[in-house]
């Protein structure tokens, strides 16, 4: 079975640029969340939506956003962006978090 | 805030070998312990997992022990393979919560 997209792959914006990342989980799995991969901090929580309701939050700043449409394809939006959100942003799908999370290749984001 | 504290943070160990890697959590709440394995330029994918009711979980040459009172769990990776180099992290979850991941750890098994 197909496994979870993630699309770009790759992303260059420059400071104050707004950018919207998109996920499409594994067909049948309702819970997407995201992460941010970087070298200093690893794997730290964005937000994960279930059912298209936000359910969990990370300690992120406001500029960082999220949705979940009704066939569970999810998007991620960062505006006003800068330089330390350069990092590999992950996806992940389960049937309901976090038994069998699945990630995706994630989408390299880098902030000139 | 709630922390899973893995180490080392490198690691290299010879082919053939078993690779160690450790992570120790806080929250005595936490009720699902994975591993995750991450190669370059891809996703961390879900190795082998835990719930807090058994000691030890055995899934080919990877094993998770794990101990409730001293709050900490680990992985053996046995016979130690070069395929095997990528990076590992420990993570924890409550619940239906998020999963907390360890820092990780970069493990190279020499030829």
């Amino acid at each position: 079975k197909a496994g979870v997209t993630q699309t770009p792959r790759y992303l260059i914006k420059t400071r104050g640029q707004q950018v919207t990342l998109s996920c499409s989980p594994i067909s049948g799995h309702r819970s997407v969340s995201w992460y941010q991969q970087t070298p200093g901090q690893g794997l730290q929580f964005l937000f994960e939506y279930f059912s298209e309701t936000q359910r969990n939050k990370g300690n992120f700043p406001g500029r960082f956003s999220g949705r979940q449409f009704s066939n569970s394809r999810s998007e991620m939006n960062v505006s006003t962006l800068e330089l330390g959100d350069s990092a590999l942003y992950l996806c992940a799908s389960s049937l309901d978090a976090p038994d069998g999370y699945t990630f995706g290749s994630g989408t390299r984001l880098t902030v000139v | 805030q709630q922390q899973v504290k893995q180490s080392p943070q490198s690691l290299i160990v010879q082919k053939g070998g078993i690779s160690i890697i450790n992570c120790a959590y806080e929250n005595t709440a936490f009720d699902y312990f994975p591993w995750y394995q991450q190669f370059p330029g891809k996703g961390p994918a879900l190795l082998i997992a835990i719930r807090p009711d058994v000691s030890e979980k055995k899934e080919g040459r990877f094993t998770i022990s794990f101990n409730k009172s001293a709050k900490q769990f680990s992985l053996h990776i046995m016979d130690s393979q070069p395929g095997d180099s990528a990076t590992y992290f420990c993570a924890a979850s409550e619940g239906y919560s998020t999963l907390t991941f360890g820092k990780g750890t970069m493990l190279l098994v020499s030829p």
